[in-house]
């Protein structure tokens, strides 16, 4: 069975600063990864996906994402944030579909 | 290149009314295609997904219903709303499952009153 878990429901950083959104999964099997973001009202936007191929993942927007089969960890991070990536954030593990997390709401003071 | 629309964005319903949204796909052919709810605040469940004209696979018993009558077209139903129905209703698309990536159509506001 495959499931995620966003490790925290709300993040708050300072414009500028890095940004770290935990994933941990579970998988029986070799996973497909994915990070979606989803600003107030819109759907969901690709991020970047990982496919057992390089474990550093580059995504769009400068976000990237490190694979880590010994910690099943699928982390998300920006080395700094903008204004703009304010939002909800979701990672999925994929199988025969999407298993979803319950979100991380992204927040960036000015 | 490809596209995804649902319409209405926004709605509002009385309780025991009947609901019709509708997702249509653009620059692709026999795509996979899903609905999923949203409700505030929370994650995303799967409603129904479709390989194919006429196939619906239904992932939560409730008080909707999907119906895939064209390739690319996907209508997601109710006779009568329950005041549980409002949400953020998404319709996606893929190429298949696994490795596939899903795109995400802007979705629909249902407000059940």
């Amino acid at each position: 069975a495959q499931s995620v878990t966003q490790l925290d429901s709300h993040v708050s950083v300072s414009e500028g600063t890095p940004v770290l959104l935990r994933c941990n999964y579970s998988s029986s099997y070799s996973p497909s990864l994915f990070w979606y973001v989803q600003h107030p009202n819109k759907g969901l936007q690709l991020l970047l996906k990982y496919t057992s191929a390089a474990t550093l993942v580059k995504g769009i927007n400068g976000f990237e994402a490190e694979f880590k089969k010994s910690e099943t960890s699928f982390h998300l991070t920006k080395p700094s944030a903008h204004m703009s990536d304010a939002a909800e954030y979701f990672c999925v593990v994929s199988g025969n579909q999407f298993y979803f997390g319950t979100g991380t709401s992204l927040t960036v003071i000015p | 290149s490809q596209t995804i629309h649902q319409w209405p964005a926004t709605l509002v319903q009385p309780v025991g009314s009947p609901l019709s949204l509708e997702c249509t796909v653009e620059g692709t052919s026999n795509p996979n295609l899903y609905w999923y709810r949203q409700a505030a605040g929370r994650g995303l469940q799967l409603l129904f997904y479709s390989v194919g004209i006429g196939q619906i696979s239904s992932e939560v018993p409730q008080n909707l219903s999907a119906s895939r009558p064209q390739d690319r077209q996907f209508i997601l139903s109710s006779k009568k709303l329950l005041l549980s129905d409002s949400g953020f209703y998404l319709c996606a698309w893929s190429l298949g499952t696994g490795d596939y990536e899903q795109y995400f159509g802007p979705g629909t506001r249902l407000t059940v009153t």
